[in-house]
């Protein structure tokens, strides 16, 4: 199974301000995607942005961009212009592209906005 | 509106007894997944299913079932043998295809009495 980690359980930021979330995998494959879910105080989970390996481009979606560092197996997540919205639970999520379906996610990071 | 269906929201089970929980799509999804999340642990895989009348063990099936009759349907039965069923249940859903994220409900809390 591939691993998936993410090392800060938790992490404030001040509203408007910048912050960044780690998360590092483990895997042997070269062809894979990664994704950030946020999972608010409702418990619903909402995909916030995703990756695919073989693009050296990082992805954005408005203020949540990523930092992959392929050779480093490092996906981290920067939310800019923090709002208070943004407080939530976020997993990384890990999917192989050639073998099975399943997804591998972290231990997640709880962000707390500070106003 | 499309989307992904859990019920109940919270349930409760007596020593002994299997309870069953539901999750519905109305999105054409053809995979569809069942996860446990318990705190500081993350999203941890139950059963997934690719297509109708198939269906995968994920990490952590004991004591649980499932059953996949219909592509809209996908429901969960926690059954006696599951001796700490006490957790957060997620369902989701994803087309097919590599790059496809998945979409998920809003939950069921499984206590017990």
């Amino acid at each position: 199974a591939q691993t998936v980690t993410q090392s800060q359980p938790e992490m404030s930021v001040q509203e408007a301000e910048t912050v960044t979330l780690s998360c590092t995998y483990d895997t042997s494959e070269s062809d894979y995607y990664l994704f950030w879910y946020k999972q608010p105080p409702s418990r619903q989970m909402i995909l916030v942005i995703r990756q695919e390996a073989y693009k050296q481009q990082n992805a954005t979606e408005n203020r949540f961009s990523v930092n992959f560092q392929k050779a480093a197996k490092s996906f981290s997540l920067k939310i800019s212009d923090s709002q208070l919205g943004d407080a939530a639970m976020y997993f990384c999520a890990y999917r192989s592209a050639n073998t099975g379906n399943q997804f591998y996610f972290g231990t997640g990071t709880s962000l707390t906005v500070i106003p | 509106d499309g989307g992904i269906t859990q019920s109940p929201k919270y349930l409760f089970r007596k020593e002994g007894q299997n309870v069953t929980l539901s999750c519905e799509q109305n999105l054409n999804h053809d995979a569809m997944y069942w996860y446990r999340q318990d705190p500081g642990q993350g999203l941890r895989l139950i059963y997934y299913s690719q297509i109708v009348n198939d269906f995968q063990k994920g990490d952590i099936a004991e004591g649980y079932s499932v059953s996949r009759e219909k592509k809209e349907s996908f429901p969960l039965t926690v059954t006696s043998a599951q001796k700490n069923p006490t957790a957060f249940y997620l369902c989701a859903s994803r087309f097919s295809g590599p790059r496809q994220p998945q979409h998920f409900g809003d939950g069921t809390r499984l206590s017990i009495l």
